[in-house]
């Protein structure tokens, strides 16, 4: 079983930048994708090959993965509140990190 | 314009079973891997199952192998998961998702039903 950690919650001022991390083994030499998830809805592919954004979502959205450590950056945050999870595969299996809350102040 | 919906849910005791479904449609369904992903209450994403485009190739997480069976049928562009031996922890919100590709390992979802509920209560 791979183990992928993300912070439980991340606060970030209106219009300030926000850095959501997911932490696994390695994990730079997977690919990590990312999921914006709002209350009551399904999750949203925000973030595809640890960099890519899918067609439609802001550019103010990007992605980095690198050593044990891949990061969600979403600069200029706005209307941007919801629970953010990390994707990777390992071993023929999926797994997510726990969700990280992004809060905007 | 791509569409997942999901149906089957629904109240089932411990121990009994239940089969979801997932509608597919706005793409051509057997040139995709397709996924299930369920949500307790209240909790994260938890991978469940995926299956590749021609239904040869089958994923399953840990605590539900041998268990939960998955499959499909590309003509009527549906995908299945069949649920037994069903425990109060299966308990969630399960959705159906499209793969970026037709293998089912290494890929990503692009698309995303609204998900059934299914509650395993006495």
């Amino acid at each position: 079983s791979y183990e992928v950690t993300q912070p439980l919650s991340v606060s970030v001022a209106l219009g300030q930048t926000a850095t959501i991390t997911c932490e696994g083994d390695n994990i730079g030499s997977k690919h990590v994708h990312w999921y914006q998830q709002k209350p009551g809805q399904a999750p949203v592919l925000v973030i595809y090959k640890d960099n890519n954004r899918p067609s439609g979502i802001p550019d103010r959205f990007s992605g980095s993965n690198s050593g044990n450590t891949a990061t969600l950056t979403i600069s200029k945050v706005h209307g941007d509140e919801a629970d953010y999870y990390c994707q990777v595969w390992d071993s023929s299996q999926v797994f997510f990190g726990g969700g990280t809350k992004l809060t905007v102040l | 314009e791509v569409h997942l919906l999901e149906s089957g849910g629904g109240l089932v005791q411990p121990g009994g079973s239940l089969r979801l479904s997932c509608a597919a449609s706005g793409f051509t369904f057997r040139d995709y891997a397709m996924t299930w992903v369920r949500q307790a209450p209240g909790k994260g994403l938890e991978w469940v199952s995926a299956i590749s485009s021609g239904g040869a190739k089958t994923h399953y997480s840990d605590s539900v192998k041998g268990r939960f069976t998955i499959s499909r049928d590309n003509p009527k562009s549906s995908l299945y998961l069949q649920l037994n031996s069903l425990r109060a922890e299966d308990t969630a919100v399960y959705f159906c998702a499209k793969a970026n590709s037709s293998s089912s390992a290494f890929s990503y979802f692009d698309d995303w039903g609204q998900g059934t509920l299914v509650t395993v209560s006495s």
